[in-house]
């Protein structure tokens, strides 16, 4: 069964810092990988998924990440965080092949200050 | 086009009482998902549907929660009777699978349940 670690609770940057969320999973072959971001009172949305091809994919939002498959991990990055990126980040990781269910991390709760 | 839809967006309640909390995904879906959001336990996934048939419900807490989906428009998720540990935020989100299995999940914007 597939798992997802993120490792970090809490981030805290200012306002226009560069930012790097981590996720490691855990899946004996190449897996879907995706990262939501929840804002205050909302549901998760997709900021960007990975299910093939180029390691390093873009997002919405600015945002983008990169699958290394050597240390199991897809982070998340942005060159420049706005206020407005303070939100709840989660990592998740589906099996290939087949119907699969998304399993998520635990999220990392971004907080921006000015 | 609507995205997934879920009522009511909050719901305060006493102890014992039953709580319906409803749930219209997207046209055309075929995977339907509930999830429960706690501080101390993150997003739990409590039960999926692919063409309106419960796959895994493994993640239901208990026998008093039970889930429904009478056809590919509608879902709810109810607890009879509800206590205070119940009280969490309740997503619903939906899918289309294509031939390698299911992509991103779309969320609705969750069902916050008090139980007093």
């Amino acid at each position: 069964a597939q798992s997802v670690t993120q490792p970090d609770i809490h981030i805290t940057v200012s306002e226009g810092a560069s930012l790097e969320l981590r996720c490691n999973y855990s899946y004996g072959a190449t897996p879907y990988l995706f990262w939501y971001v929840q804002s205050p009172g909302q549901g998760l949305q997709l900021l960007l998924k990975y299910f093939s091809g180029d390691t390093l994919v873009q997002g919405i939002k600015g945002f983008e990440a990169e699958f290394k498959r050597s240390q199991s991990s897809f982070n998340l990055r942005k060159p420049s965080v706005h206020w407005s990126d303070a939100a709840e980040y989660f990592c998740a990781v589906g099996a290939t092949g087949g119907s699969y269910i998304p399993t998520f991390g635990r999220g990392t709760s971004l907080i921006v200050h000015p | 086009d609507a995205g997934v839809i879920q009522s009511p967006r909050h719901e305060v309640t006493e102890m014992g009482q039953e709580v319906t909390l409803r749930c219209k995904p997207i046209s055309g879906h075929d995977y339907l998902f509930w999830y429960r959001q706690t501080m101390m336990r993150g997003l739990e996934l409590l039960i999926y549907f692919n063409n309106n048939v419960p796959i895994d419900d493994s993640g239901m807490p208990e026998d008093r929660f039970s889930a429904k989906m009478p056809n590919a428009s509608f879902s709810t998720l109810k607890i009879q009777p509800s206590e205070p540990r119940d009280s969490a935020v309740y997503f619903c989100a939906s899918s289309f699978s294509s031939g390698s299995g299911t992509g991103e999940l779309f969320f609705g914007e969750g069902s916050r349940l008090t139980v007093l």
